[in-house]
């Protein structure tokens, strides 16, 4: 069975420091993995993902991903953290039965300190 | 690109009343459509799995009778909360699939319901 850990619920960083944001997956078969940003009251918008092409992705806003297979790890990482950037960050997985459907982490809430 | 819309986005209705739910994919067709309940403060838990012209899939412990779900057309999927009470207030979300491959979801931006 396909599963997603996200550790850490919340994270607190300031700004123009590194963020990294913890997701590790459990998989028999290669997995697509999936970053996703929800800020207040709004849906998800894609910042990345891994479908088996280079382990590190980059997304938008500046942030980027290393899937680690040894690991089972695809943590979020970005260089400098900016004020925007606080909102819940979910990590999820998509199943490989065919049904195209998401295992989603339990989401990161990022704060962002001035 | 890869937009989808939900409307409306909030709204409030009377215990007893059944409210609808759209979401629409804007710029591509989706055979594939996904409604999901979020709880405050937690992940999302899908409800179903919407196919264009056949019946939608239900995930164990929802109740498909309350909450209808028709995808008629390859960019259209509604989802109806029949006879709506006070504990199915909560924010909804939908997804469409990338037909393009990759397994990728777009979402809307929801739609919190209120039920009084």
């Amino acid at each position: 069975a396909q599963s997603v850990t996200q550790l850490g619920s919340h994270v607190s960083v300031s700004e123009g420091a590194l963020v990294l944001l913890r997701c590790n997956y459990s998989s028999s078969v290669p997995p697509y993995l999936f970053w996703y940003v929800q800020y207040p009251n709004q849906g998800l918008q894609l910042l990345l993902k891994y479908t088996s092409a280079a382990t590190l992705v980059k997304g938008i806003n500046g942030f980027e991903a290393e899937f680690k297979k040894s690991e089972t790890s695809f943590h979020l990482t970005k260089p400098s953290a900016h004020m925007s950037d606080a909102a819940e960050y979910f990590c999820a997985v998509s199943l490989t039965s065919g049904t195209y459907k998401y295992i989603f982490g339990t989401g990161t809430r990022l704060k962002v300190l001035a | 690109g890869a937009v989808v819309s939900q409307h409306p986005s909030r709204v409030i209705c009377k215990s007893g009343t059944s409210v609808k739910i759209e979401c629409r994919s804007l710029d591509f067709q989706a055979t594939t459509m996904f409604w999901y309940r979020q709880f405050p403060k937690k992940s999302l838990m899908l409800m179903a799995t919407s196919n264009e012209g056949s019946k939608a899939t239900y995930e164990q412990g929802v109740e498909k009778d309350k909450f209808l779900i028709n995808h008629a057309s390859l960019t259209l999927s509604t989802l109806t909360v029949t006879s709506a009470h006070p504990e199915d207030s909560s924010f909804y979300i939908c997804s469409a699939r990338d037909p393009t491959g990759a397994d990728t979801q777009y979402f809307g931006p929801g739609t919190r319901l209120t039920v009084l």
